[in-house]
């Protein structure tokens, strides 16, 4: 089974400084990460996915996500976070194959405070 | 030209009622979802559709019940709905082993 762990249900961080959203994912074969963000009472828009490739992956709105397979996480970062980058954050991770279920953390609230 | 559109986006209903939540997506994807996500944030999936056939089905109550008349529509109805079944619901789409692209959800109260 598959399974996405974010340890931190709350990040704080000041407008301008650095931010990282941790996740850590458990499945078998080669792993699908994907980071998505929710707004409040909006969808989930698609930030950046892992497939294959380059192990630091650039996505929307200056994120990015590092892949380590060693330690079997993709944290995502902003070098310099804004206010409107407020929101709730999810890391998911599908199974290679046939497998399309995407199985979603429980979730990073992220405040970027003035 | 939304991508995944899903209505209503907001519905109020009784317990005992039946209503049905209806998905369109226009991205030319061969497969469909709906997800849930309940009162603390957490999304977990409900079903998942390729190309008109069931092919994922979680521990979901039988009252649910997805229809797919199509590869690009993906309704969801509830029968006799329940207090607890009070949450969003959310359609996506994707191509085979890709991006998930998810509407802006429906989020259902049952009084």
């Amino acid at each position: 089974a598959q399974s996405v762990a974010q340890p931190e249900d709350q990040v704080n961080v000041a407008e301008g400084n650095p931010l990282t959203v941790k996740c850590t994912y458990s499945v078998s074969g080669n792993p699908y990460l994907f980071w998505y963000v929710q707004y409040p009472n909006r969808g989930l828009q698609f930030l950046l996915k892992y497939i294959t490739g380059d192990n630091l992956v650039k996505g929307s709105y200056g994120f990015e996500a590092e892949f380590n397979k060693s330690q079997t996480s993709f944290h995502l970062k902003k070098p310099s976070a804004l206010v409107s980058d407020s929101a709730l954050y999810f890391c998911a991770v599908r199974g290679g194959g046939s497998a399309r279920q995407l199985t979603f953390g429980s979730g990073t609230q992220l405040t970027v405070l003035p | 030209d939304t991508a995944v559109s899903q209505t209503p986006k907001y519905l109020v209903t009784q317990m005992g009622n039946d209503k049905s939540i209806k998905c369109e997506q226009n991205l030319g994807h061969d497969t469909m979802y709906w997800y849930k996500q309940d009162s603390k944030k957490f999304l977990k999936i409900m079903f998942s559709y390729n190309n008109k056939e069931l092919i994922i089905n979680e521990t979901v109550p039988n009252r649910f019940s997805p229809k797919s008349p199509d590869k690009a529509h993906l309704n969801l109805h509830i029968n006799s709905l329940e207090l607890g079944d009070s949450a969003v619901y959310f359609c996506a789409s994707s191509p085979i082993t890709n991006t998930i692209y998810f509407g802006e959800g429906s989020w259902l109260t049952v009084v």
